[in-house]
């Protein structure tokens, strides 16, 4: 069945370094990635979104990549600074449903 | 707040109970989406309307569940004869017509413990 895959379950930076988290999906039908922030106790915003027919998209420090062929994608984060820390969820929707299917999450904790 | 609003936020019950939630979505959205989220774990797809017609509902969703979004703009989730398992944040989400499906935008969610 579908299935997202995301690593790792948890990132400690430095304020100012990189964080960089990864998905796997395995529908090959999938054509829509977005990327979710979740604060404690708060809900999901979508922060970033990539569909299947670009490589790349950034957004200020933030940036996502796609590999179709490999059926990966990544978060990218630069200059991260403490109130990026968060759990992360990639997500990914096939053309043959409407449903989204996350990924287990990604704590990134950002230390000053 | 134009964002989605789901009500109560906080459900405490007792197993056997009968509980209903409520969301609101965007104003104009179609497309609405509940979700149920487990602590340490992403958002599991439970079901989702467009517009009145309920398309798609997961084999997660048992037949103690039961979704309407009668006149197309709010929904309501219900869980009849409760059980402990069923704790979790229940998330509503809704999508505007055009933009396909994947852009969702979630509500606050409605947090269920069954005692």
């Amino acid at each position: 069945g579908e299935n997202v895959e995301q690593h790792p379950s948890t990132l400690s930076v430095q304020e100012g370094d990189s964080a960089v988290i990864k998905c796997t999906y395995s529908d090959s039908a999938s054509n829509y990635f977005p990327w979710y922030k979740q604060e404690l106790g708060k809900r999901p915003q979508l922060i970033i979104d990539i569909r299947s027919n670009v490589g790349e998209k950034k957004d200020q420090r933030i940036a996502v990549t796609l590999n179709k062929t490999a059926k990966h994608f990544s978060l990218h984060i630069t200059e991260t600074q403490p109130e990026d820390s968060a759990v992360y969820f990639c997500a990914a929707l096939s053309y043959n449903t409407d449903k989204l299917i996350f990924g287990t999450g990604t704590r990134l904790q950002v230390f000053p | 707040d134009t964002g989605v609003s789901q009500d109560p936020r906080h459900k405490i019950t007792k197993r056997g109970q009968n509980v209903t939630f409520r969301c609101d979505p965007i104003s104009e959205h179609n497309r609405l989406y509940w979700y149920r989220q487990t602590l340490g774990q992403g958002p599991e797809f439970l079901t989702y309307f467009q517009n009145e017609a309920q398309l798609e509902k997961s084999r997660l969703l048992s037949d103690r569940f039961s979704a309407e979004r009668p006149k197309g703009s709010f929904s309501t989730l219900e869980i009849q004869r409760t059980e402990q398992g069923d704790s979790a944040m229940y998330l509503c989400a809704s999508s505007p017509p055009g933009q396909g499906a994947g852009t969702q935008y979630f509500g606050p969610g409605t947090r269920l413990t069954v005692l």
